[in-house]
């Protein structure tokens, strides 16, 4: 139980344009859904907050309008990655909450933007 | 806000050795401690987990403490092997704050 899917795993996209990963909770209602940034061998970093139907609340220094996130049901987020330049380039990591407290990751997306 | 400070950031063992990873929190409110391992490209996943009402709780191998008046907590694994070798992540919060901090990984290399 607790699987949470992403998609896609890996993307390489041009500089300007728009690139969305989908998050997805395969076996529970997700009422939290948190998207991460990891850049290689440090910590992860959280970007968002999302609750289902609600508009996500962005950590210090997060652009929301470049980091577009959408928590349209209680099974699906998504980030989508506008006008992506080569420092937008990361390992990004959602995770879902079905109540308090325990987060379930998912298998992260490798974007590269070139 | 929480802060949560992990050491080592390293650590290097023999299979078999015992390891111990150490973090410490600030924010005096959090009762909600869990440890993640993190593969080589792969998800974070939940190991084990402890809220401040309890000062050990062991699985198997692994095991974790909480001081909750020093506000350390840790993480010990017995008898390491080598598909021990991972990072591992702590992090804090508030039960139903949802929001968890984490600390900044320790990587772990267990040696044949």
């Amino acid at each position: 139980g607790a699987v949470v899917s992403q998609h896609p795993s890996r993307v390489i996209c041009k500089s300007g344009t728009s690139v969305k990963i989908e998050c997805r909770s395969l076996d529970f209602q997700a009422t939290t859904m948190f998207w991460y940034r990891q850049f290689p061998k440090k910590s992860l970093m959280l970007m968002a907050t999302s609750n289902e139907g609600s508009k996500a609340t962005y950590e210090q220094g997060v652009e929301k309008d470049k980091f577009l996130i959408n928590h349209a049901s209680l099974t699906l987020s998504t980030l989508t990655v506008t006008s992506a330049h080569p420092e937008d380039s990361s390992f990004y990591i959602c995770s879902a909450s079905s109540g308090p407290d325990t987060q379930y990751f998912g298998p992260g997306t490798r974007l590269t933007v070139l | 806000g929480e802060n949560v400070e992990q050491h080592p950031s390293t650590l290097s063992v023999q299979e078999g050795d015992s390891a111990v990873i150490k973090c410490t929190y600030s924010d005096s409110a959090s009762n909600y401690f869990p440890w993640y391992k993190q593969e080589l490209g792969k998800r974070p996943q939940l190991i084990i987990d402890i809220r401040s009402n309890v000062g050990e709780k062991k699985d198997q191998r692994i095991a974790v403490t909480l001081n909750k008046t020093a506000k350390h907590f840790s993480l010990h694994i017995t008898e390491t092997q080598p598909e021990d070798s991972a990072v591992y992540f702590c992090a804090a919060t508030i039960s139903g704050y949802s929001t968890l901090t984490f600390g900044k990984g320790t990587m772990l290399l267990v040696s044949p």
